[in-house]
This record gives C-alpha cells, structure tokens and sequence, in this order.
C-alpha cells in the first residue's frame, strides 16, 4: 500500500528566505507527483506535475525535483513571499487512467513579513 | 477555459439525515471525476472515482455513495449520515487522456459538511 509522508508537519520562516519542502513515497513505481497548494478553507491548486520519467518542474519561484528511485521529491520555494502561506500538498499516482492519488498530509507554511 | 463547481459550499445536518452534494464541471469533455474527504487532522482521501456515466469505482467501504447521471455532473450521496461524515468534501476532475494516461487534477472549491 502505498503510504505518502511530509516533512515538517509545520514551517515558519521570515519572507524572502529560500526554503525546502519534503515530500517521500513508500512504492517507487508510480506514474507521476503532484504538488498543490490549499489555503484554508479552501480547493486545492495544483502546482507541478511530475511525470515519473522527468526529474524536475519548474514554475516561476518554484522548483519540484523527483527521485523515483529513492521515493523521494521536494518543493523549492524561492524568495518566500507572505503569499506563499499555505499549506503544501504532495500526491502521488498509483494507476494509470483514472489517476487514484494518494496524498502526504501536507506541510503548514508560514511566511513572516 | 474550464471551471469545477461545488454546491453547497456549507451544510450542517443532524445524524440520519440524508445527503447530497452535487458536482459539476463546464469547459471539457469525457472528464475523469473524483469524490475526496479532508477529515480533521487526516489527510485527504479518495472516496470514489468515476471514469464515464454510470461508471463508478469505490475506494473505501462506507454509507456513501456516488453517482454519475450525466457527463460533466457527479452527485455524492447518504441515505444516513453519521458523526464521523463530518469533513471538507472535495470534488475534482482530470483530462482522460491516451498518452500520457495520467494528468494533472483540479479540485473545486469544496463543502464544509458538519454533522452534528
């Protein structure tokens, strides 16, 4: 069964520091990652796919790399802005088609101004 | 451009009443549909899947159900709810797709749902 897990639970950093978002997965044969934003209340955003054959997506401040092999991806924020505070989801897909996505319980972000 | 909409966006129910939540998608075609639930302090799990009309997968046993009438239109339903249905209700839709088989999900903007 595949499990997803995120490190740390919460973050709090001062605005415009770069800063790292860890994501890993316990069955390496997936199909592709997901990372999505949500704020609270609210739907989730997608942010970057990564299709199991790729190692790396880039966004504008955000980059996601992916090491299948190691079941493991990260979410790189550059020059954090207050805006970035959210909560960051990472989701992997465990079959082809119909996409099951088996999400980490995600990453609190807070950015101080 | 392609919007997901969820109704409604709060609802407070005594235990055994029934439910529905409607979904609906505008802008695509032959979309792939989900059901998730975010529960308080849980992450967000898959409920059900759907992958054409009448076309429904399962993923957790429950006293939900869902249903597909019409393309772009998935209702979650109960005839009973219970304490422990409480959650944020999310519904989602993905691009079916030949190559790659797998693409990106958009979520809507959910419903609180409290049972009480």
């Amino acid at each position: 069964k595949q499990e997803v897990t995120q490190i740390p639970a919460a973050l709090s950093v001062p605005e415009g520091e770069n800063l790292v978002l860890n994501c890993s997965f316990t069955d390496s044969a997936i199909y592709n990652l997901q990372w999505f934003r949500q704020d609270p209340g609210k739907g989730l955003t997608s942010l970057l796919l990564i299709q199991s054959s790729q190692r790396e997506q880039t966004s504008g401040r955000l980059n996601a790399s992916l090491d299948k092999s190691s079941g493991r991806s990260t979410l790189y924020i550059a020059a954090s802005q207050p805006g970035d505070s959210a909560t960051y989801l990472c989701a992997v897909n465990t079959i082809q088609g119909a996409q099951k996505l088996v999400f980490g319980q995600g990453t609190r972000l807070t950015i101080n101004p | 451009s392609q919007t997901i909409h969820q109704w409604p966006a709060t609802l407070v129910q005594p235990v055994g009443s029934p439910l529905s939540l409607e979904c609906t998608v505008e802008g695509t075609s032959n979309p792939n549909l989900y059901w998730y639930r975010q529960a308080a302090g849980r992450g967000l799990q898959l409920l059900f899947y759907s992958v054409g009309i009448g076309q429904i997968s399962s993923e957790v046993p429950q006293n939900l159900s869902a249903s597909r009438p019409q393309d772009r239109q998935f209702i979650l339903s109960s005839k009973k709810l219970l304490l422990s249905d409480s959650g944020f209700y999310l519904c989602a839709w993905s691009v079916r797709r030949t190559y790659p088989l797998t693409d990106t999900q958009y979520f809507g903007p959910g419903t609180r749902l409290t049972v009480l």
